[in-house]
């Protein structure tokens, strides 16, 4: 089944505790981003990868980091999290260009 | 600077009526305009998609309608069903600049309701 699946799917931990959020794609897509989304704000981009060892900043990206070591993995770090990066995020793959598909979203609580 | 809005953050209406979503943009460079709709606990899913190029795009009960002038696009849902009851988000992108090619600029949503 064609799917993006994200680890965990949810978390609550506390501030400068450093977390990483696993995102893998099983589609062979190029493209991988990194979304949060808050309320009355919408979805968000914070990463992007157009292909592996190629990312680039969305448009929220402080606090944040990413690699894409490999096409399928694109996992999402925050080295010293901070209470309002609190927000669900998901992570989506797609063909470039095309429609993204998105993972089923890890929502995530820091203290 | 919200490049993408959706001004209407609920909108209910009856079982069989039609639905209209409304989205509107500022940036006239996206050329690519996407419908997404998302129900709880659960990640967004495509629903229909439209190119600059054209100002209309149909898929059975779903209809995007894009005003290029007006900078405007439209989701029309006909007939509504109690299962389209999700919140409904519209999205731009620049597909024609390979840089930022599947680059999704997304607006805050709507809640639609649809009531029995």
């Amino acid at each position: 089944e064609a799917q993006v699946t994200q680890n965990p799917r949810y978390l609550i931990t506390v501030t400068g505790k450093k977390l990483t959020v696993t995102c893998s794609q099983n589609m062979n897509h190029e493209y991988m981003s990194w979304y949060r989304q808050d309320p009355g704000l919408g979805l968000r981009q914070i990463y992007y990868s157009m292909n592996v060892e190629v990312t680039d900043k969305g448009d929220v990206p402080e606090g944040y980091k990413v690699s894409r070591k490999e096409k399928r993995n694109f996992p999402l770090i925050l080295e010293s999290p901070s209470p309002n990066q609190t927000s669900l995020y998901f992570c989506a793959s797609s063909f470039i260009p095309g429609e993204q598909f998105f993972g089923p979203g890890t929502r995530l609580t820091v203290l | 600077d919200q490049q993408v809005k959706q001004n209407s953050p609920s909108l209910s209406v009856q079982e069989g009526r039609i639905s209209i979503l409304n989205c509107d943009y500022t940036n006239s460079m996206f050329d690519y305009f996407l419908w997404y709709k998302k129900y709880p606990a659960e990640g967004p899913t495509f629903l229909i998609s439209i190119s600059s190029i054209k100002d209309k795009n149909e898929d059975g009960r779903f209809t995007v309608f894009l005003n290029k002038s007006a900078k405007h696009l439209s989701l029309h849902i006909v007939p509504s069903q109690p299962g389209d009851s999700a919140v409904y988000f519209c999205a731009a992108s620049l597909e024609g600049n390979t840089g930022t090619a599947s680059k999704l600029t997304f607006g805050t949503g709507t809640r639609l309701q649809v009531t029995l």
